[in-house]
């Protein structure tokens, strides 16, 4: 059981540059969600979904986009990278709704994305 | 929008208590989370609180009171694997929001 998986694990991009985090979920959550973290800070909400062909926009969504195709993948997409997108950047699901199970997010192990 | 507020730093040592709290201001409010995060690794989920009052797992407990937005997270025989961040969340619908994180040490 695999969990949340995130490709790629580690990129290095030149400003300027496009690429695409894939993340994968094999639980049959509604909720998919993209946060970035850098040093010393807590997780920014990035962009969320709450089903198949849901998006929506957290508290830092600028200079990214998102898709949700399929229930199972959430796709982070960067147009034109800037230093200041350098950061690791984590995919996580949960159950949908409001009861208790959706206090609990998986996560994935992190994507580190270097803009140079 | 909202806001969460909890301690940078705390030191304890090793067999010790220690309280982290975690202040919010949020709409929509339907819980409070914590989770534990070593050495920039995968966030993994502590606790989940919805209603008032204290929930306790093994040497964790968290306690809520929404009258007051306000939560903590107690660490009982402090161990040196404790050593982590600490972050408390707030679960509106459709999403959760993370505080700053409380960096943990536990001393010999």
């Amino acid at each position: 059981n695999a969990g949340v998986t995130q490709t790629p694990k580690f990129r290095v991009l030149k400003t300027g540059q496009s690429m695409t985090l894939l993340c994968a979920q094999d639980m049959n959550h509604e909720y998919m969600y993209w946060y970035r973290q850098d040093p010393g800070m807590g997780l920014r909400l990035i962009h969320y979904s709450v089903g198949e062909g849901t998006t929506a926009k957290g508290e830092v969504p600028d200079g990214y986009n998102v898709s949700r195709l399929k229930k199972q993948n959430f796709l982070l997409g960067l147009e034109s990278a800037a230093p200041s997108q350098t950061s690791v950047y984590f995919c996580a699901s949960s159950y949908g709704g409001t009861g208790p199970g959706t206090g609990e997010l998986f996560f994935g192990e992190g994507s580190r994305l270097t803009v140079l | 929008g909202q806001s969460l507020e909890q301690p940078s730093e705390v030191t304890a040592v090793e067999g010790a208590i220690v309280q982290i709290n975690c202040t919010y201001q949020t709409s929509g409010f339907y819980g409070l989370s914590w989770y534990q995060q070593h050495d920039g690794g995968a966030p993994t989920f502590l606790s989940y609180n919805a209603l008032d009052g204290l929930e306790e797992t093994g040497r964790f407990s968290s306690f809520l009171s929404r009258s007051d937005s306000y939560g903590y997270l107690l660490l009982q025989e402090l161990q040196m694997k404790d050593s982590a961040s600490y972050f408390c969340a707030v679960r509106e619908i459709g999403k959760l929001i993370f505080g700053q994180g409380t960096e943990l040490s536990v001393k010999p």
